[in-house]
């Protein structure tokens, strides 16, 4: 199984909602990773995950928590976003010695209003 | 933050042509890869390239790597309109950090 999951695909959210993005992986991966993708740009690297322990925040506002249960789960959870945090969210996952070959799910398509 | 710029920033061919785009970087890297991403869809590996290398080819694909000039080159030859998606290089550094480019949007036409 080399597939990333994300749900749910779209998303819309007012600004004093709270809800919570899902990854999930079973290639036995310890690397995950969430990226932020605005239209017509590349990712931006939000968080990355190491063997459950967050290793990477690329100074996310505290608004985007991320959460990792156990070894094939991520979760974003998002409370009192503002319209610009828009965007397609991707979760990708990786070998945590090979972090060049990430595998990225479809994506959550997230619109504040 | 992101370390590649690629060229060009769209590009629109006949099917059955070639098409070539660019990316150059900016510090130096262990590896670079190439990912596709079809529209608002998640990306996809491509091919990876080692900084020790200078071609690679997989399939119709063929990368090559100028670490003198920082850049790299995808070649994607004899294209399908399924081709058609933005393509994007990306980087791991010496530091381990990885970024991804700007993207090209490829467009072939049938």
């Amino acid at each position: 199984d080399t597939e990333v999951t994300q749900t749910p695909k779209h998303l819309v959210m007012g600004m004093t909602n709270k809800k919570s993005l899902k990854c999930e992986q079973h290639m036995g991966h310890r690397a995950m990773y969430w990226y932020k993708q605005k239209a017509k740009k590349p990712p931006e690297l939000m968080f990355v995950y190491s063997y459950e322990k967050l290793s990477i925040n690329e100074s996310v506002p505290s608004r985007f928590s991320p959460e990792c249960p156990n070894s094939s789960l991520l979760n974003l959870h998002l409370h009192a976003l503002q319209p610009e945090d828009s965007a397609l969210y991707l979760c990708a996952s990786s070998q945590a010695d090979r972090p060049y070959e990430q595998y990225f799910g479809p994506g959550t398509r997230l619109t504040v209003t | 933050s992101q370390q590649g710029e690629e060229d060009p920033q769209a590009l629109s061919i006949q099917e059955g042509e070639n098409a070539t785009m660019n990316c150059s970087y900016k510090t130096s890297i262990n590896n670079l890869q190439w990912y596709r991403q079809n529209s608002g869809r998640g990306l996809v590996h491509l091919i990876l390239i080692r900084s020790n290398e200078r071609e690679k080819h997989s399939g119709r694909l063929r990368v090559t790597l100028d670490t003198s000039k920082k850049s790299s080159s995808l070649l994607i030859t004899a294209s399908r309109a399924a081709d058609t998606a933005s393509y994007f290089c990306a980087t791991e550094n010496t530091g381990n950090q990885f970024y991804f480019g700007t993207g090209t949007s490829l467009t072939v036409i049938p």
